[in-house]
């Protein structure tokens, strides 16, 4: 069975600009959730969808945005990106994501900003 | 707010020493205490999944335990491939993963 997949899996862009990542769940994985982790913040939840809609959102600014298809693939975007937006970017799925539903993470994107 | 704490922040262990790995949390409702092992550039490895206080449960030299108030991570007889970053997280009435900052073990031969 495929895990997460998540691409691409670098990403270097300039102040100011604006990237997509994507992810692709494991199959029959209905959840999405979105992570940012960094050397000092650790990891940290920006949002989670389910059924195309987002059912939980993190402390993150507006720049931050996502949306998910029906197949349950799911987007990430940043806009007006900043050099504090350096980071690895983390997708997980879960079935339902309901209580005590399982996370399975996939291999992460890293995003340098110059 | 749900948080979680990990200690020692690194650990440096002999092949064959064994040792704990803990997780402190503090939740509203605990729905499930999760850990992870990450490797370096790689993303989290699911490990265990704990639901209630009391419950255990182990793979290979790996073992987690979960009380009320902290999770344990026993690893017996490490070899140097278990060198890697373990981390824990919960899950409140939140609804979200809460991780912890992890810890940092190196196992050398």
């Amino acid at each position: 069975k495929a895990g997460v997949t998540q691409t691409p899996r670098y990403l270097i862009k300039t102040r100011g600009q604006q990237v997509t990542l994507s992810c692709s769940p494991i199959s029959g994985h209905r959840s999405v959730s979105w992570y940012q982790q960094t050397p000092g913040q650790g990891l940290q939840f920006l949002f989670e969808y389910f059924s195309e809609t987002q059912r939980n959102k993190g402390n993150f600014p507006g720049r931050f945005s996502g949306r998910q298809f029906s197949n349950s693939r799911s987007e990430m975007n940043v806009s007006t990106l900043e050099l504090g937006d350096s980071a690895l970017y983390l997708c997980a799925s879960s079935w339902t994501g309901g209580a005590g539903d399982t996370q399975y993470f996939g291999p992460g994107t890293r995003l340098t900003v110059l | 707010e749900d948080q979680v704490t990990q200690s020692p922040e690194a650990l440096r262990l002999q092949e064959g020493e064994s040792s704990s790995l803990n997780c402190s949390y503090t939740v509203s409702g605990l729905r499930g205490l999760f850990w992870y092992r990450q490797d370096p550039g790689k993303g989290p490895e699911f490990l265990f999944t704990l639901y209630s206080a009391g419950e255990e449960k182990e793979k290979e030299r790996l073992k987690a335990t979960l009380t009320k108030k902290e999770s344990f991570l026993h690893i017996t007889a490490p070899k140097p491939e278990d060198s890697a970053t373990y981390l824990c997280a919960v899950e409140g009435y939140g609804q979200n993963f809460v991780f912890g900052p992890g810890t940092r073990l190196s196992v050398l031969p």
